[in-house]
């Protein structure tokens, strides 16, 4: 298993630009999430997905947008880029039962993002 | 709402020395569940350990050890004998609910150097 897989690694955009983040994972999980970590900060959550079809805002959405099609695949979409946005994106995933024990969020690499 | 404090930003120490990171949540719910992560230089994220709110056993996984108290709303981290390579920024994370994938909360970070 390859786990959750981030592409790209670095992209610098300009001011207005638009973009796809993307994010596989290979583990059948149901939920899926993104993350952004500004330099020196912990993770906000951004969007979230509780399985194809499905998604729900975070912490953080403006700015953002995802869609859900696959298991698979939640890839994020920055509209008009702007310098706010320089972070750090992360992807996760997990399984949830909703059972009693709870499940683990796995993230994948992340990617660096620079808007200029 | 949720929050997370970890009150050290950074911490150094010294190789074979024993070093705790502090971590104290707030949250409403009687659900719940607490997540340390790892993030070395490289930038990834590394899962060290998830805890449900009805267990309050203290844990020990090799030099890694955590204590979890409600009475006083903190999942401290406890590194023994730290090593070079423990060197990170440790991430403390709070999940209400009874899924704990829906909405992570993290705090702000500890970064963490041992010296040779």
């Amino acid at each position: 298993n390859a786990g959750v897989t981030q592409t790209p690694k670095f992209r610098i955009l300009k001011i207005g630009q638009s973009m796809t983040l993307q994010c596989t994972q290979d583990m059948n999980h149901n939920y899926m999430y993104w993350y952004r970590q500004d330099p020196g900060m912990g993770l906000k959550l951004i969007y979230y997905s509780v399985g194809a079809g499905i998604t729900d805002k975070g912490e953080v959405p403006n700015g953002y947008n995802v869609s859900r099609s696959t298991t698979e695949d939640f890839p994020l979409r920055l509209e008009l880029a702007a310098p706010s946005q320089t972070s750090v994106y992360f992807c996760a995933s997990s399984y949830e039962t909703g059972g009693p024990e709870g499940e683990t969020q796995y993230f994948g690499p992340g990617t660096r993002l620079l808007v200029l | 709402a949720q929050k997370v404090t970890q009150a050290q930003t950074e911490i150094s120490v010294v190789e074979k020395e024993d070093v705790t990171l502090d971590c104290v949540y707030e949250t409403r719910d009687t659900t719940y569940y607490l997540f340390w992560y790892k993030q070395p230089p490289s930038g990834e994220l590394v899962f060290l350990i998830r805890r449900n709110s009805f267990d309050e056993q203290n844990e020990i996984s090799g030099r890694y050890s955590w204590n979890f108290q409600k009475s006083t709303s903190s999942f401290n981290f406890t590194i023994t004998a730290s090593q070079v390579v423990d060197s990170a920024v440790y991430f403390c994370a709070l999940s209400e609910g009874e899924t704990s994938g829906s909405r992570l909360t993290f705090g702000e970070g500890t970064q963490l150097t041992v010296n040779p």
